[in-house]
């Protein structure tokens, strides 16, 4: 098994471009998320969702978007890039809802810097 | 809003001393889990506990959840330089989806 697979692993974007984070897990779990985690600091929660065709705001969903059309694959879409969305990203999935007996897998994030 | 707060940011060890590090939640939490992350890493889960005053160990690892359920701590003995890395604990937020994020403990071997 794969896990949670992430792409690209780092990525430069010049302020106003966009792109697309991708994330796939394999392990059939309905659950899944996407961080953002600032140098030295916590996790912040961008987007979650609980099942394919279902997604929802997490703590600082603003300048992203995501959507999830399949179990597997979790997208997350950065319009207009801003040097405030560098970051390291991570996408994490889990059988059950925050884990709950089923902790959270995560990829191994993408290190994006916007200049 | 709820928060989960985590002391001490960075705590820096001699290798074969003990670590210790303390989260603290504002309000109940139904459970309680703990991740670490290497250097360059990803998060990797450690361990969930689920009932007040739990204690689980893990060889040279202990923790605790709190007879409250608010606060939890992790305690490595004699450590090595292979538990260098963030020690993150997380709870799930009430009526939702999402789990909030302490904002970790980074464990350093003096050289």
């Amino acid at each position: 098994n794969a896990g949670v697979t992430q792409t690209p692993k780092f990525r430069i974007l010049k302020i106003g471009q966009s792109m697309t984070l991708q994330c796939a897990q394999d392990m059939n779990h309905n659950y899944m998320y996407w961080y953002r985690q600032d140098p030295g600091m916590g996790l912040k929660l961008i987007y979650y969702s609980v099942g394919a065709g279902i997604t929802d705001k997490g703590e600082v969903p603003n300048g992203y978007n995501v959507s999830r059309s399949t179990t597997e694959d979790f997208p997350l879409r950065l319009e207009l890039a801003a040097p405030s969305q560098t970051s390291v990203y991570f996408c994490a999935s889990s059988y059950s809802p925050t884990g709950l007996n089923s902790p959270l897998h995560f990829g191994n994030g993408t290190r994006l810097t916007v200049t | 809003g709820q928060q989960v707060m985590q002391i001490p940011q960075y705590q820096h060890v001699q290798e074969g001393e003990d670590f210790t590090t303390y989260c603290n939640s504002s309000t109940t939490l139904s459970n309680i889990q703990w991740y670490k992350q290497r250097p360059g890493g990803h998060p990797v889960f450690l361990i969930q506990l689920v009932k007040s005053g739990e204690v689980k160990k893990q060889k040279r690892l202990t923790f605790q959840f709190g007879e409250a359920k608010k606060n939890s701590s992790l305690h490595i003995t004699a450590t090595q330089t292979t538990d260098v890395g963030t020690y993150f604990c997380a709870g799930p937020v009430d009526s939702n989806y999402q789990l909030i994020w302490g904002a970790g403990t980074k464990l350093i071997i003096k050289p």
